[in-house]
């Protein structure tokens, strides 16, 4: 079975402080999708990153990087610089290689993170 | 429109009523999805189709009955719902079920 842990259930932080989300997840496939997605008060899920298990190299976007790591089942989330509008539930999320009735993805319970000016 | 609406943004429906969500895809994606989100649980999955083939039910009730007449469409129709099935129900699209999903703004659902 697949799980996803973000054990941070809110985070409070200063504007222009830096903050990372935590991820752990739980597979027992070899190929494996890895997803970041950010739920604004709208409540729209806005899709942010996704990884292949295949593909560990880190990724830079902006003020946002992903810090991909197999050997300790991690995919953590940094903000830099944080911005009052970065405040917003994020989820993590874990697809398998789909097929056989496992196209869904599994999501984490989202970190509330709040930026206050 | 452009990516994923669905209609209505909120609903509120007795037990015994019958009602149906709505959601279109503008995308050009061949899977959709339907997911719940309420205050107790994470995200669950409910419905997955793929080609208008439902390939995944996620031990949904049955008084939850998905409808996929084409890759753009998929409904949702309701009947004598509890009042715990009262969350937000999101619907997604995906060009292949492997690929990232994209989101509607969700229906607010509230069970008297």
């Amino acid at each position: 079975a697949q799980k996803v842990t973000q054990a941070q259930t809110e985070i409070s932080v200063v504007e222009k402080e830096d903050v990372t989300l935590d991820c752990v997840y739980e597979t027992r496939d070899t190929t494996y999708y890895l997803f970041w997605y950010k739920q604004p008060p709208s409540g729209e899920l806005v899709f942010l990153i996704r990884r292949n298990s295949f593909d560990e190299q880190n990724e830079i976007s902006g003020r946002y990087s992903w810090n991909f790591q197999k050997s300790t089942s991690s995919f953590n989330f940094t903000i830099t610089a944080s911005q009052v509008v970065d405040s917003a539930v994020y989820f993590c999320a874990l697809k398998g290689p789909g097929g056989g009735g496992a196209d869904g993805l599994t999501f984490g319970k989202g970190t509330h993170l709040i930026i206050q000016p | 429109e452009t990516g994923v609406t669905q209609t209505p943004r909120h609903l509120v429906m007795g037990m015994t009523n019958k009602k149906s969500l709505k959601c279109e895809q503008h995308l050009g994606h061949n899977a959709m999805y339907w997911y719940k989100q309420s205050a107790k649980k994470p995200l669950e999955l409910m419905f997955v189709y793929n080609f208008k083939e439902q390939t995944e039910n996620n031990s949904v009730p049955s008084r939850f009955s998905p409808e996929c007449p084409n890759s753009s469409h998929l409904f949702l129709h309701l009947h004598t719902l509890q009042p715990e099935d009262s969350a937000l129900y999101l619907c997604a699209s995906s060009q292949d079920p492997r690929d990232e999903q994209f989101f509607g703004p969700g229906t607010r659902l509230t069970v008297l």
